[in-house]
């Protein structure tokens, strides 16, 4: 399995632009996760689905940020308009199915946004 | 709030000598425990974790870490550091009521030739 795929790797963009980001967890993963990281904050949960719904959203900051899993192998972060200090790498896990809460995540390689 | 502490920003040690990055936590219940490491330009890699049972865990790449449920610590050691350990270590707890992970905010390892 070649693990969880996120794309692009890097994304650079203007303040103000829509930015897009895509996860593809691996197969059979029922849980997928979305979080944000920065050397000031760290590593925050943004979001999380289980079986493409969404569970837990409070940790999306705000409204500018949105999430969908339109099916099983993909999902989207979206922020519409980008702000400088969305600049993060944002990287998406996902856990296995049926393998319960004390199973740990497998991470993607992650997204370096920088918003000019 | 429920937290994870790693107190150190950075922990420096020798090659060969042993290495212990520290970890407290704040979650009620009782709680799942993960060590992750993260190299440079990486996701977050999966080292070990405590369920249940035995204080001791043992995972990747020669590490361990003791649990301590008196003192609500989860410590990851390993008896002899190598260079190539130098990296981002993240200490983690999940609420057994759901899967929220709570991260700590690491601890950057420089292990020294």
């Amino acid at each position: 399995d070649a693990g969880v795929i996120q794309s692009p790797r890097h994304e650079v963009t203007e303040m103000g632009q829509e930015v897009t980001l895509r996860c593809k967890p691996i197969s059979g993963h029922d849980y997928l996760f979305w979080y944000r990281q920065t050397m000031m904050r760290g590593l925050e949960l943004l979001i999380y689905f289980n079986n493409n719904v969404p569970i837990d959203d409070s940790g999306m900051p705000e409204d500018r940020f949105s999430a969908k899993m339109p099916n099983a192998s993909f999902s989207t972060l979206k922020i519409q308009p980008s702000e400088p200090r969305d600049s993060a790498v944002y990287f998406c896990a996902s856990i296995p199915r049926d393998r319960g809460m004390n199973t740990e995540a497998f991470f993607g390689q992650g997204t370096r946004l920088t918003v000019v | 709030a429920q937290s994870v502490a790693q107190p150190e920003d950075q922990v420096n040690v020798a090659e060969g000598n042993p290495l212990t990055v520290k970890c407290t936590y704040s979650v009620s219940g009782n709680p799942y425990l993960f060590w992750y490491v993260q190299y440079p330009n990486r996701g977050l890699q999966f080292l070990l974790k405590y369920i249940t049972g035995d204080n001791l865990v043992k995972g990747s790449y020669g590490f361990e870490a003791e649990f301590n449920k008196s003192q609500t610590s989860f410590h990851l050691k390993k008896p002899s550091a190598l260079v190539s350990d130098s990296a981002l270590y993240f200490c983690a707890a999940v609420h057994t009521g759901g899967f929220k992970t709570i991260f700590g905010a690491g601890t950057r390892l420089f292990v020294k030739a």
